[in-house]
């Protein structure tokens, strides 16, 4: 079982609106959390990060959130763009140094002008 | 910038063929790591070396073997293609404890017919 759960798995949004994506996970012991965005035919590329003891984190128009005692992140987007369009991958790595990292099946999401 | 490189974007092979996929980065990192990528499953990932001519298996190495004679280059290796190997594959280095920031190259879509 997938210890990392996203939702939902696609979504559309009209260019300009806000839009939310979620990640639950059971990985324990936990380290951090990262989102990736990855365009169409492309590798992902990390978007934020956050440790036990963060819980928000912005870059740009993405922040993301943390809840470790619930074991939940979201990652909204403000003022969608058309270049938003791609998929988001929710990634948590476990605290040890085996280098394994836990990836969510990821939430495609796509812009409409 | 951390820059990784996959030699073949696209790639078209027969049933039973020899494959070779190819990845270089320039970031002197121990880790590099083979993925692939499939519609709702996620990454997975097949091998992982943390030094020259060191490699561990993945979650799913049958069928693929791997080799890293120098530090800047990965190799993945199917012995003999087969259509359930049709995919695309992500090549990632670093991974450094404690954020293990994976760096991810442009992907190789594999097709084998």
């Amino acid at each position: 079982k997938n210890q990392v759960e996203q939702s939902p798995q696609s979504l559309i949004i009209l260019e300009g609106k806000n839009c939310t994506l979620q990640c639950n996970y059971t990985v324990s012991p936990f380290s951090n959390l990262r989102w990736y965005k990855q365009d169409t035919g492309r590798g992902p590329v990390s978007l934020t990060i956050m440790t036990f003891s963060e819980n928000t984190k912005s870059n740009g128009r993405y922040t993301a959130t943390l809840d470790a005692d619930t074991k939940q992140s979201s990652l909204h987007i403000t003022a969608s763009q058309l270049s938003d369009s791609a998929s988001y991958i929710c990634v948590v790595s476990r605290r040890s140094n085996d280098y394994k990292l836990s990836f969510g099946a990821g939430t495609t999401v796509t812009v409409r002008a | 910038d951390v820059k990784v490189t996959q030699s073949s974007r696209y790639l078209v092979k027969r049933t039973g063929e020899k494959v070779f996929l190819e990845c270089v980065q320039d970031m002197d990192h121990e880790n590099m790591f083979w993925y692939r990528q499939d519609p709702g499953l996620g990454l997975r990932l097949i091998y992982f070396s943390y030094d020259v001519k060191m490699k561990e298996k993945g979650d799913i190495p049958e069928g693929y073997s791997v080799s890293r004679e120098k530090k800047e280059r990965f190799s993945l290796i199917l012995e003999s293609a087969s259509t359930n190997q049709t995919s695309m594959y992500l090549c990632a280095s670093g991974g450094d404890y404690p954020y293990n920031e994976q760096f991810f190259g442009p992907g190789t879509r594999l097709t084998v017919l």
